[in-house]
């Protein structure tokens, strides 16, 4: 099956500070990458969408200028938090959609971010 | 905009027993997709099964089965002979047909499976 992949699996940071985590599709190409956060005990909150090539679009609420996303491939997304505070601490999950005729998205494993 | 939701938190089934999920969603689309996914307590989504809504006959997988009420826009999960290792929050989900659209998700609920 479709493999995706993240990396750090968990970061901590200080506050103030930047961190990248890396959402790559290992065997299919992925046109569009989504990015979601997650609080303990609750929903997948949608940030935003990728597709290569292109800027994301980014969901209502979230800002754009600190959550950083570039999909420089067809497999490989990032998401840079910029200047982390604590409350950006969460558990970050990408996910990958091999493209126009799959229904499917295929889940990384999640990047738990603590920030101190 | 499509709301997919989950009313019940949580739910608790004794081993080897029957358990439904509960799920409604609203939307004006006539052609989409609904799932359920599986998160347990290592964070990683599974997919459990799909349903596409032109489709009348309920989808089932193993002990996993939906039952789908294009009408009432309802979408239960049934667990059978269900087990320890199902215990985990399940999510329902929708998706409208188009190239990698978004998904979007219920709150969840927490489901426990007693010895």
């Amino acid at each position: 099956g479709a493999v995706v992949s993240q990396h750090p699996s968990r970061v901590i940071c200080k506050s103030g500070t930047s961190v990248k985590i890396e959402c790559r599709s290992l065997d299919f190409q992925a046109t569009t990458m989504f990015w979601y956060r997650q609080f303990p005990k609750q929903s997948l909150m949608l940030m935003a969408t990728s597709n290569e090539g292109s800027k994301a679009t980014y969901e209502q609420g979230v800002e754009k200028d600190k959550f950083l996303i570039n999909h420089a491939s067809l497999t490989l997304s990032t998401l840079t938090v910029t200047s982390a505070h604590p409350e950006d601490s969460s558990f970050y999950i990408c996910s990958a959609a091999p493209g126009q005729n799959s229904y499917e998205q295929y889940f990384g494993p999640g990047t738990r971010l603590t920030v101190t | 905009a499509q709301t997919v939701t989950q009313s019940q938190p949580e739910m608790s089934v004794q081993e080897a027993e029957t358990v439904t999920l509960s799920c409604t969603y609203d939307t004006s689309e006539s052609d989409y997709y609904l799932f359920w996914y599986k998160q347990p307590p290592s964070r990683q989504m599974i997919l459990v099964i799909r349903q596409e809504a032109y489709k009348q006959q309920n989808a089932t997988e193993n002990r996993f089965s939906v039952n789908f009420q294009k009408a009432a826009k309802s979408f239960s999960l049934k667990i059978s002979d269900s087990q320890l290792g199902d215990a985990a929050m399940y999510f329902c989900a929708y998706r409208r047909t188009g190239a990698n659209s978004k998904l979007t998700f219920g709150k969840g609920i927490t489901l426990s499976v007693r010895p």
